[in-house]
């Protein structure tokens, strides 16, 4: 099993230039989620799902799309990249609800010039 | 807000000391989770704790769940050098997770 499976690893983008940061996990859990790490801050709720099909806010949604088409997979969007979108970014999934214990990708490290 | 406070932000110990990192919540908690994130890496789920006053243990970790629900503590008795990272607790919602702000380990050898 390859776990909760982040891509890419790294990247730069300009201000105003759209991206998709992939997840997909090989678990099969129903719950999966996006969160934002900044210094100081934590890690702060982006947006979840809790199945297919079903997707919901969380506490900073703003600046970003998700959708969830499959089980498996759960891709963020950045629709127009802002500087203060720098931040490592993560996915998790538990197998059926968002207060399960967590597992977590490897991240994301974003910057946003 | 749903975040939890945690103290200290940073910690410095020397390898054998013994650690603590408390997390503090205005309301009742229903179950409170933690979580290690080693340097560049990430979070890892350590344990959860769901009763009032329940006491776990991890080898040389120990969590503490308070009478009240409204806190928790992790200690780490003689550091080592494999323990630096962060650790994080999180209270759980209806169906979310809110993460503190986390505790930075800095072991020193």
């Amino acid at each position: 099993n390859a776990g909760v499976t982040q891509t890419p690893k790294f990247q730069v983008l300009k201000t105003g230039q759209s991206m998709t940061l992939q997840c997909a996990q090989d678990m099969n859990h129903e719950y999966m989620s996006w969160y934002r790490q900044d210094p100081g801050m934590g890690l702060r709720l982006i947006h979840y799902s809790v199945g297919a099909g079903i997707t919901d806010q969380g506490e900073v949604p703003n600046g970003y799309n998700v959708s969830r088409s499959t089980t498996e997979d759960f891709p963020l969007r950045l629709l127009s990249a802002a500087p203060s979108q720098t931040s490592v970014y993560f996915c998790a999934s538990s197998y059926s609800q968002g207060n399960q214990p967590q597992h977590f990708g490897d991240g994301t490290r974003l910057s946003i010039l | 807000g749903q975040q939890v406070m945690q103290i200290p932000q940073y910690q410095h110990v020397q390898e054998g000391e013994d650690f603590t990192t408390y997390c503090n919540s205005s309301t009742t908690l229903s179950n409170i989770q933690w979580y290690k994130q080693r340097p560049g890496g990430h979070p890892v789920f350590l344990i959860q704790l769901v009763k009032s006053g329940e006491v776990k243990k991890q080898k040389r970790l120990t969590f503490q769940f308070g009478e009240a629900k409204k806190n928790s503590s992790l200690h780490i008795t003689a550091t080592q050098t494999t323990d630096v990272g962060t650790y994080f607790c999180a209270r759980t919602g209806a169906n979310n997770l809110f993460f503190g702000t986390g505790t930075r380990l800095t072991v020193i050898p």
